[in-house]
């Protein structure tokens, strides 16, 4: 299977420390987006990427976080300086564009908790 | 701005019941509407989509309508199963200029009992 995978699963840190996550889509697939996603809500957009380019940050992105794809395949999302608010599941996904039919392929996520 | 607004849950109903989950959206221009689900210790998966007026997407029993007149996007199944239980998510998407991304209502979660 060669679907989105996400790492860690599961992480847990102290209030003021640096995570970061990483995200392998699917590897044809040139778009690639964050989204969080809080006890109990609906995911929210991030971010996302075509190739390695970032094209849109969320206002909900604050400069704490910053998101990276070097490469065009593989990103990373890092938090800096982690706050007890930050705890929630991080979800990628990605697509390929152009595809008419363009469908996201979600990872099962990384949950997050801030101590 | 885009939302999805999602009728609460949790919905809980007995094996082969009928199932309906009500969503609405507010958008401009023609949005394309998606329910995905995610089930117990899973990631979200497609279940179906629609992306103009009057098209109804169906995948595994599930069926939705895109009705603009009513900016609604429904779920149902005539017959539910236990492996249905999940929590069902409601989506939008305005195309290649916003970039695809999703947004997506607060999620239902169903529990069916057999």
């Amino acid at each position: 299977d060669t679907g989105v995978s996400q790492d860690p699963r599961h992480k847990i840190t102290k209030r003021g420390q640096n995570v970061t996550f990483r995200c392998d889509p699917i590897s044809e697939h040139n778009r690639l987006y964050w989204y969080r996603q809080t006890l109990g809500q609906g995911p929210e957009f991030l971010t996302y990427f075509q190739n390695e380019a970032q094209l849109e940050k969320s206002r909900l992105l604050s400069d704490r976080f910053s998101a990276e794809r070097p490469k065009g395949s593989f990103s990373t999302l890092e938090i800096q300086r982690t706050e007890q608010g930050d705890s929630a599941m991080y979800l990628c996904a990605s697509s390929l564009s152009g595809d008419s039919q363009e469908t996201q392929y979600f990872g099962p996520g990384t949950r997050l908790l801030v101590l | 701005g885009n939302s999805v607004t999602q009728m609460e849950g949790p919905v809980t109903l007995s094996e082969e019941a009928f199932l309906t989950i009500n969503c609405t959206y507010t958008a401009t221009g023609y949005p394309s509407l998606f329910w995905y689900v995610q089930y117990p210790g899973e990631g979200l998966q497609l279940l179906l989509k629609a992306t103009k007026a009057d098209d109804k997407g169906s995948n595994k029993g599930f069926e939705a309508t895109y009705r603009k007149e009513t900016t609604s996007f429904h779920l149902e199944k005539g017959s539910v199963q236990v492996s249905d239980s999940a929590v069902y998510f409601c989506a939008l998407s305005r195309g290649k200029a916003a970039g695809n991304k999703l947004t997506f209502g607060g999620g239902t979660r169903v529990l069916v009992k057999p």
